[in-house]
């Protein structure tokens, strides 16, 4: 499959900005996600965005994709504790039938 | 709102024992999928189907057959569980169309070789 990577761990303090960053190998990708994972629960959708844009912001969200580099990043602005989840950066090519996921990068919020 | 159903939220089997996961949608979606998540290694595919009685492998098959007998139920099989079987199974649907569809997930199933 493609490869989709992420770092697995970060930690930042209640009311600063955290930014997760994610790469991938797939070029023919054509839709990528974000996806938040709380303790015990399935994925949820957080957003997503289209190959062909480079920016997409929804509240306190903003994703950035940089085609050239194939490297994706999403960013919470003032970082609250109950954002402390994993997340995952997915993609998936022109036919959406196969989604590609990261390992996961575990958010922790310290108060 | 779309909801995906896993049967069980924490299971515990022995091993060698005939396992099923089950997993039920209510929205008429084309495209299930199973997948596994263990920690550091994220999500891996296990098997996907496109249709009723349509399967194909994902990426990681082996050890595991799928039943789709019905549009809203998707089922995982272990044939003849083993320990490293162990490991949180995600189901998710997803309709047929553009990309900004996303898939949608069960709350996963926690499943435990003895």
């Amino acid at each position: 499959g493609e490869d989709v990577e992420q770092s697995l761990f970060l930690s930042v303090r209640e009311g600063d900005s955290s930014v997760i960053n994610c790469t991938y190998t797939d070029s023919s990708s054509t839709y990528l996600y974000w996806y938040k994972q709380e303790p015990g629960a399935g994925l949820q959708l957080l957003t997503y965005i289209f190959s062909n844009m480079d920016m997409k912001q929804d509240q306190r969200l903003t994703v950035l994709l940089n085609k050239k580099d194939k490297h994706l990043s999403l960013r919470i602005a003032d970082t609250q504790t109950g954002d402390s989840a994993i997340y995952f950066c997915a993609e998936t090519p022109y036919n959406f039938n196969k989604f590609y996921f990261g390992s996961g990068t575990k958010l922790n919020v310290k108060p | 709102d779309v909801k995906v159903t896993q049967s069980s939220r924490y299971l515990v089997k022995r091993t060698g024992e005939k396992v099923f996961l089950e997993c039920v949608q209510d929205m008429d979606h084309e495209n299930m999928f199973w997948y596994r998540q263990d920690p550091g290694l994220g999500l891996r595919l296990i098997y996907f189907s496109y249709d009723v009685k349509m399967k194909e492998k994902g990426d990681i098959p082996e050890g595991y057959s799928v039943s789709r007998e019905k549009k809203e139920r998707f089922s995982l099989i272990l044939e003849s569980a083993s320990t490293n079987q162990t490991s949180m199974y995600l189901c998710a649907s997803l309709p047929t169309g553009t990309g900004n569809q996303p898939q949608h997930f069960g709350d996963g199933t926690r499943l435990s070789i003895l």
